[in-house]
Formats: C-alpha cells, sequence, structure tokens
C-alpha cells in the first residue's frame, strides 16, 4: 500500500501569516490527491482536489501544488477561521489513505 | 444541495456487529461512488470501502474479512456491517461521497470525498 507522510504534525502562526503543509506519497501517484479541513466535533471539508483544483466555495487563500510524489498546501494570509485539522489524501490506488494531519493553531 | 445523514448503534460489546445507514438527500445516487471513513478519537482518517449503485465495492484490506457494504437504491441508502468489534473499532465513522472522475470514458472509483454525513461516535466497550 502506498505511505503518505504529512508534515509538519503541527504548526503555530498568526493570523495573515503564510503557512505550507506537505504532504510525500511512498511512490509516484500522479494527481491523485486532495486536501481537506477539519474543525473539532465536525466533518472533513474537501477543500483541494487532483493536487492543485480549488473546491467550489473554498477561498483562493487556499491553493495546491505537487505532483508524482511531493505535495504542498499553502494557505496565503491565515484568516481565524483557518485554524484546523488539515489532511491529506491519495486516491491513486487502494486504501485510499489519509496523512496523519496537521493541527494549526494560532500563535 | 446533496445530503448525507446517517444513524446507526453508538454503543457495541465486544465481538457485535456495528451497523449503520447513511441516506443520500437531494441528489443523484447513481454514478458516484460512496464510501465509509472512520475516526478514532484524536487520531487521522481511516478509509473503510466504498460501494456505487450497482453494488460493486472495494474495501480496505485491513479490514476486508470483517466488512460488508450494502445498497438500497430504491430509499438512496448505503450500509456498514463491521463484524466482531473490538475496542480498536472505537471512532467517528462517516459516510461520504466520492467526487466523479472520468478517466479514459469511464467513473473512477476511489476519489476525493466532497460531502460528508455529520458522523457517528461508536464506541466498544464491555
Amino acid at each position: 500500500a502506498i505511505r503518505i507522510t504529512q508534515s509538519p504534525s503541527s504548526l503555530s502562526a498568526s493570523t495573515g501569516d503564510r503557512v505550507t503543509i506537505t504532504c510525500r506519497a511512498s511512490q509516484g501517484i500522479s494527481s491523485y490527491l486532495a486536501w481537506y479541513q477539519q474543525k473539532p466535533g465536525k466533518a472533513p471539508k474537501l477543500l483541494i482536489y487532483a493536487a492543485s483544483t480549488l473546491q467550489s466555495g473554498v477561498p483562493s487563500r487556499f491553493s495546491g501544488s505537487g505532483s508524482g510524489t511531493d505535495f504542498t498546501l499553502t494557505i496565503s494570509c491565515l484568516q481565524s477561521e483557518d485554524f484546523a485539522t488539515y489532511y491529506c489524501q491519495q486516491y491513486y490506488s487502494y486504501p485510499g489513505v489519509f496523512g496523519q494531519g496537521t493541527k494549526l493553531e494560532i500563535k | 444541495q446533496v445530503q448525507l445523514q446517517q444513524w446507526g448503534a453508538g454503543l457495541l460489546k465486544p465481538s457485535e456487529t456495528l451497523s449503520l445507514t447513511c441516506a443520500v438527500y437531494g441528489g443523484s445516487f447513481s454514478g458516484y461512488y460512496w464510501s465509509w471513513i472512520r475516526q478514532p478519537p484524536g487520531k487521522g482518517l481511516e478509509w473503510i470501502g466504498e460501494i456505487n449503485h450497482s453494488g460493486s465495492t472495494n474495501y480496505n484490506p485491513s479490514l476486508k474479512s470483517r466488512v460488508t457494504i450494502s445498497v438500497d437504491t430504491s430509499k438512496n441508502q448505503f450500509s456498514l456491517k463491521l463484524s466482531s468489534v473490538t475496542a480498536a473499532d472505537t471512532a467517528v465513522y462517516y459516510c461520504a461521497r466520492g467526487r466523479i472522475t472520468m478517466v479514459r470514458g469511464v467513473i473512477r472509483p476511489l476519489s476525493a470525498f466532497d460531502i460528508w454525513g455529520q458522523g457517528t461516535m461508536v464506541t466498544v466497550s464491555s
């Protein structure tokens, strides 16, 4: 099975900052990668699919890049509502593995 | 506006069978793959398996021997059964819709999940 390594596991930042989260796949997954945001007690929310395509309704300060094995999620100009946990997910092959998560906290 | 509403027993004893159902409201049921995903308390997400409207299924190998996912197209519902549960199966269970991804004119199974149910906390305890 493909392994996904997500980093960092936690991150402290301030509103207005630019942050980057990384996922690395153990083998090439083309662009079959998604990013999710999850807030406490809520279901995950799809932010980006196909590595770089913004889901409808998601603010443009979120962006994704990468292909093959290395991927990044960038949030430019953090807003208060962005403090949450972020997960990546590969859907190139079964099982659809998620990264371990990155908890984004207020500095 | 497509919505997923899920329900099922929240407290089980070891060795019992977990049973959850997810209903799809406000949109098409066919053409999509419908998944179950779980999240143990304080931990990450684990994909359990998926089904389409025709009943074609795919399961996570780590759970395959204990999982059955079924579909009732007359009600736009799909269900999860997980047998022989232990404390390690304690988690929030989510149902979710896979986005349609076309590859050479064919709907590709396993996708990003664009719509999620509200989640059901299932606790396994004696």
